[in-house]
């Protein structure tokens, strides 16, 4: 079984690039979620979708963007990066209590 | 302000001793608590939960305690493995405000080395 998986696993990118993170889920799970952690930190939540066709602001939604495509995929985008925004991405699905992490997305920007 | 706070960055045991990681939370309408593992570039996994209507959940050599009036909860590991070397993730919700999703707010980790 895949789960969630993301892509892509690593990217490097130029300030004030863009850039699509990609997260699809093989569960049925209707709630989607996605992190970022930081070293020394924990996961904080960037936005989440409670069920297709809604999304909402987690905790640090400021320069993401997010589109549920459709119940499997739930996409994360930077649309001016900044060196801030260098992290691990983790995309995240649910149902009820069981939440499931994909295996990350290493994002730098320079 | 941290809502679910792991004060030990690091903890090392030896291998058969008993693993003690502790995890304190402020927000008095988090219901349900989790421990998250995870090792280095995989994202974390499920250990084991707790709902606050308990005060122990047990499953296998992990076991999780609730204090609900000291807002404290602690995961024992034993007989400790080398295997259960990982970054260990407190995570807290509030299922009660329903909305159909299980936000979950992490502590920043503990770092647990089981020496052999």
């Amino acid at each position: 079984n895949a789960g969630v998986t993301q892509t892509p696993k690593f990217q490097v990118l130029k300030t004030g690039q863009s850039m699509t993170l990609q997260c699809a889920q093989d569960m049925n799970h209707n709630s989607m979620y996605w992190y970022r952690q930081d070293p020394g930190m924990g996961l904080r939540l960037i936005y989440y979708s409670a069920s297709e066709g809604t999304t909402d602001k987690g905790e640090v939604p400021n320069g993401y963007n997010v589109s549920r495509l459709n119940k499997r995929e739930f996409s994360l985008r930077l649309e001016s990066a900044a060196p801030s925004q260098t992290s691990v991405y983790f995309c995240a699905s649910s149902r009820a209590l069981s939440v499931f992490f994909g295996s990350g997305t290493q994002l730098s920007v320079l | 302000d941290q809502q679910v706070k792991q004060n030990s960055p690091s903890l090392s045991v030896q291998e058969g001793r008993i693993s003690i990681l502790n995890c304190d939370y402020t927000n008095s309408m988090f219901d349900y608590f989790l421990w998250y593992k995870k090792y280095p570039a995989e994202g974390p996994t499920f250990l084991i939960s707790i709902s606050s209507i308990k005060d122990k959940n047990e499953d296998g050599r992990f076991t999780v305690f609730l204090n609900k009036s000291a807002k404290h909860l602690s995961l024992h590991i034993v007989p400790s493995q080398p295997g259960d070397s990982a970054v260990y993730f407190c995570a807290a919700s509030a299922i009660s405000r329903g909305a159909g999703s299980y936000q979950l707010t992490f502590g920043k980790g503990t770092k647990l080395s089981v020496i052999p």
